[in-house]
């Protein structure tokens, strides 16, 4: 079956710290990769994609690489700000189950001045 | 101009009653979604439609009925609410393996 797991939160840095969150699938077929992001009181945004092995997703200086052979998909970002203060979802979407997308438990980002 | 657009925002009803949340997408989208996030953040797949059809309907207990009168309308009516519905309701559509586009979410709260 499809799935995401992606490593627990709180995540607590300090500002310009390095980021990594983890992220894991096991699917059938070949997925779409997803990070969406989630600001306070708001809904959830797409924040990068990758639709096949070894592409990169970057958007606002946060990166992430499909590796289908680890089958991981982890965000990074050089340098965190205040504002990148959110909850992030990893996804996938795998066209053997048509539109239906797979997210993780989300993580929680908090980023010290 | 908004993509996906639930109302209302905020919703506070007492146990007991029946109450409904609105749906509309301007994108062209052919599959829309009602998930349900928790106070943990997570976040559960309630129903999915395509072009009006009915594709996904997880386990949800019966009280809870999506309305598609158009694809790009997806309501969610709930009966007999209970205090273990509170949560963040979201609205999305999808183009498939395009991603997904959220609405803002409508917080429900049933004291």
């Amino acid at each position: 079956g499809n799935s995401v797991t992606q490593m627990e939160g709180p995540v607590t840095l300090s500002e310009e710290a390095f980021l990594t969150i983890n992220c894991t699938y096991t699917a059938t077929g070949y997925p779409s990769l997803f990070w969406y992001v989630q600001y306070p009181g708001e809904g959830l945004q797409l924040l990068l994609k990758a639709t096949k092995a070894d592409d990169k997703g970057s958007n606002k200086g946060f990166e992430a690489t499909y590796r289908k052979e680890t089958t991981s998909f982890h965000l990074e970002k050089g340098s965190v700000q205040v504002s990148d203060s959110a909850v992030y979802f990893c996804a996938l979407s795998s066209g053997e189950t048509g539109n239906q997308f797979y997210f993780g438990t989300g993580t929680s980002l908090t980023v010290i001045p | 101009d908004t993509a996906v657009s639930q109302t209302p925002k905020y919703l506070v009803t007492q146990m007991g009653n029946d109450k409904s949340i609105k749906c509309e997408q301007n994108l062209g989208h052919d599959t829309m979604y009602w998930y349900k996030q928790d106070s943990k953040k997570f976040l559960k797949i309630m129903f999915s439609y395509n072009n009006k059809e009915l594709i996904i309907n997880e386990t949800v207990p019966n009280r809870f009925s999506p309305k598609s009168p158009d694809k790009a309308h997806l309501n969610l009516h709930i009966n007999s609410l209970e205090l273990g519905d509170s949560a963040v309701y979201f609205c999305a559509s999808s183009r498939q393996l395009y991603g997904y586009t959220f609405g803002s979410g409508t917080r429900l709260t049933v004291v």
